[in-house]
């Protein structure tokens, strides 16, 4: 089946690092993508990672996948108070014959000075 | 380079009333295309896509219908706004290939009253 799954909310001091994480479900997924989404705003890809890889890195950014457990987590180094938003996890089941993009129901991540 | 614009920002509409909510994209031919529904703090729903001019598939039942009368062009309409038609709505396209990224919009807000 198609679910997935994020904590609904993270709070941070700027400076520390952030850890969004993500469950997903469907095994055949081989896109997994992170999406911010400011307040007001519509939704800005960061990243993606494709299932044969375990981690990706982007400047601030790092996608760690562990496609066993199913689980998708993000990373931001030297979090900002920019950086406060709702991050949402993405896959693209293969099974459905479509690109249907299945989202988390985001996470919001408070950034606190 | 490619963007996709989404108007009005913001629409307020009675119950009852129609709507008429457009997509437009720039820079690119033949884009897969999407309705997304974030409703209040929680995650997106796929509405609709579609692969071409004329070709709409529905995701779920519901009062809302799509058109695509031309290739980047993509129309998420109702005859009759229901209360649980409000929501921010967002628009994405993509290239045809299977499991490319989508990118979105800038949404819509509709409030129905």
């Amino acid at each position: 089946g198609e679910d997935v799954e994020q904590s609904l909310f993270l709070s941070v001091r700027e400076g520390d690092s952030s850890v969004i994480n993500c469950t997903y479900t469907d095994s055949s997924s081989t896109y997994l993508y992170w999406y911010k989404q400011e307040p007001g705003a519509g939704l800005q890809l960061l990243t993606y990672i494709f299932s044969n890889m375990d981690m990706k890195q982007d400047q601030r950014l790092t996608v760690l996948l562990n496609k066993k457990d199913k689980h998708l987590s993000l990373r931001i180094a030297d979090t900002q108070t920019g950086d406060s938003a709702i991050y949402f996890c993405a896959e693209i089941p293969m099974n459905t014959g479509f690109q249907k993009l299945v989202f988390g129901t985001g996470t919001r991540l408070l950034v606190s000075p | 380079s490619q963007t996709i614009h989404q108007w009005p920002a913001t629409l307020v509409q009675p119950v009852g009333s129609p709507l008429s909510l457009e997509c437009t994209v720039e820079g690119t031919s033949n884009p897969n295309l999407y309705w997304y529904r974030q409703a209040a703090g929680r995650g997106l729903q796929l509405l609709f896509y579609s692969v071409g001019i004329g070709q709409i598939s529905s995701e779920v039942p519901q009062n809302l219908s799509a058109s695509r009368p031309q290739d980047r062009q993509f129309i998420l309409s109702s005859k009759k706004l229901l209360l649980s038609d409000s929501g921010f709505y967002l628009c994405a396209w993509s290239v045809e290939r299977p499991g490319e990224t989508q990118y979105f919009g800038p949404g819509t807000r509709l409030l129905v009253l």
